[in-house]
């Protein structure tokens, strides 16, 4: 199974700041790498997808990059209702496997 | 609007059995590779299967395998985890989830004596 490397584990940081959350995976996956948001007692949202391709709605403020093994969530401009946790996924094969997730905390 | 709906959670014995459902409206559950994700209390994210859109490929992980089997009505547009020989380790909120991109509330299933 492909091992996904998640940093960091938490963070904080204050509105208005840019964020950058990395995941690395064990094996190369070309682009197959999603990333999604997750708030207290709610299901994730999938905010990117193929690595760079922003979800319909999400807030231009989210990018994605990378590409292989090394990927990279920016958030630019922090708001307030980002506050959350993140985890990326791959889906290049089975099984499926989920970073380990950072929490974004206020600072 | 898309909804999916996860039912069937509840509180079970070591050793049991649940199954579990999610109903699909404003969305052709036939057209999409369906998945189920669960989450353990205060933990991430883990895949737990997977099934094509015409159920010829399906995938376990494998701390399930053997024990959960997943299936879809699409006539009913639905989809199904029976999950037999429950353990402690499997208690967590289900998700049924559409491709990645849509996501139930969520079931809680409990495994405890």
């Amino acid at each position: 199974a492909i091992q996904m490397t998640q940093s960091p584990s938490s963070l904080s940081a204050s509105v208005g700041d840019r964020v950058t959350i990395i995941c690395r995976t064990s094996q190369a996956i070309r682009y197959d790498l999603a990333w999604f948001q997750q708030k207290p007692g709610k299901a994730p949202k999938l905010l990117i997808y193929a690595a760079s391709t922003l979800q319909s709605g999400v807030p231009s403020r989210f990018s994605g990059s990378g590409s292989g093994t090394d990927f990279t969530l920016t958030i630019s401009g922090l708001q307030p209702e980002d506050f959350a946790t993140y985890y990326c996924l791959q889906d290049y094969n089975y099984p499926w496997t989920f970073g380990q997730g950072t929490k974004v905390e206020i600072k | 609007e898309v909804q999916l709906v996860e039912s069937g959670g509840g509180l079970v014995k070591p050793g049991g059995s649940l199954r579990l459902s999610c109903a699909a409206s404003g969305f052709t559950l036939s057209t999409y590779s369906m998945n189920w994700v669960r989450q353990a209390p205060g933990k991430g994210l883990e895949w737990v299967s997977s099934i094509s859109s015409s159920s010829i490929y399906i995938y376990y992980a494998d701390s399930v395998k053997g024990r959960f089997t997943i299936s879809r009505d699409n006539a009913k547009n639905s989809l199904f985890l029976q999950m037999n020989s429950l353990r402690a380790e499997d208690t967590a909120v289900y998700y049924c989830v559409g491709t990645i991109d849509y996501w139930g509330q969520g079931t809680l299933v409990t495994v405890s004596s």
